[in-house]
């Protein structure tokens, strides 16, 4: 069965205090690696696509890189605004859907 | 930049009540998804059209229906409401002419079935 794990489920960082999380995934065929922002009450914010072992990709303080069977965000001197829950999903072959994992509910003190 | 609107942003009804909610892709996306999230938990997804055809089907209630339209949003329909249909329903579009499946999520639309 197809399934996309995340952890932790929580994390609590001081500004400043880099770190990751990770998404790992067991799937049929791949057909990309998803990573979105959500705040409460609000749409999943699409943030980075990763299609093969080995890719990176940055935008800010976000860095995701992806292996055959993970997918990690790290994060670089969160500041409090990074705040959100962080999703992971994949894409698969022969069907329309994402596939989400539960998230990462990140909370960043200052 | 354009995104996907949805509406309405909240809607109370009562059980066994009937409910529609409206989504309009972001301008030149073909493709359309229905997504549920219960609290506390992730996105499941429940259908998809692509140039007006169901293109995909999740874990959508027979008691839900959706179409797209010829301008490309889509409605989705539920009927005999349930206290458990209480979630945020989220739409998402993609790119015409793409195939990596990127999507791109509206604001959601808060049901509340009392």
């Amino acid at each position: 069965e197809d399934q996309v794990t995340q952890s932790p489920e929580a994390l609590r960082l001081q500004e400043g205090e880099s770190s990751s999380l990770n998404c790992s995934y067991t799937v049929s065929g791949l057909r990309g690696l998803f990573w979105y922002r959500q705040d409460p009450g609000k749409g999943p914010e699409f943030l980075f696509t990763l299609y093969s072992a080995g890719e990176e990709k940055e935008k800010e303080r976000l860095k995701a890189t992806l292996t055959k069977k993970e997918s990690f965000l790290h994060i670089t001197a969160p500041k409090p605004e990074d705040s959100a829950t962080y999703l992971c999903a994949v894409a698969i072959y022969n069907t329309d859907k994402l596939i989400f994992g539960t998230g990462t509910r990140l909370q960043v003190f200052p | 930049a354009a995104g996907v609107i949805q509406s309405p942003r909240h809607l109370i009804k009562e059980k066994r009540e009937t409910a529609t909610l409206k989504c309009y892709p972001i301008p030149r996306h073909d493709t359309v998804y229905w997504y549920q999230q219960g609290p506390g938990q992730d996105p499941q997804f429940l259908i998809s059209f692509y140039e007006k055809m169901q293109s995909d089907k999740g874990s959508i209630p027979d008691r839900f229906s959706a179409q797209q339209f010829s301008d490309y949003h889509s409605e989705l329909n539920m009927s005999s409401l349930e206290l458990g249909d209480s979630a945020l329903y989220f739409c998402a579009s993609r790119p015409a002419g793409t195939l990596n499946n990127e999507q791109f999520f509206g604001p959601g639309t808060r049901l509340t079935v009392l």
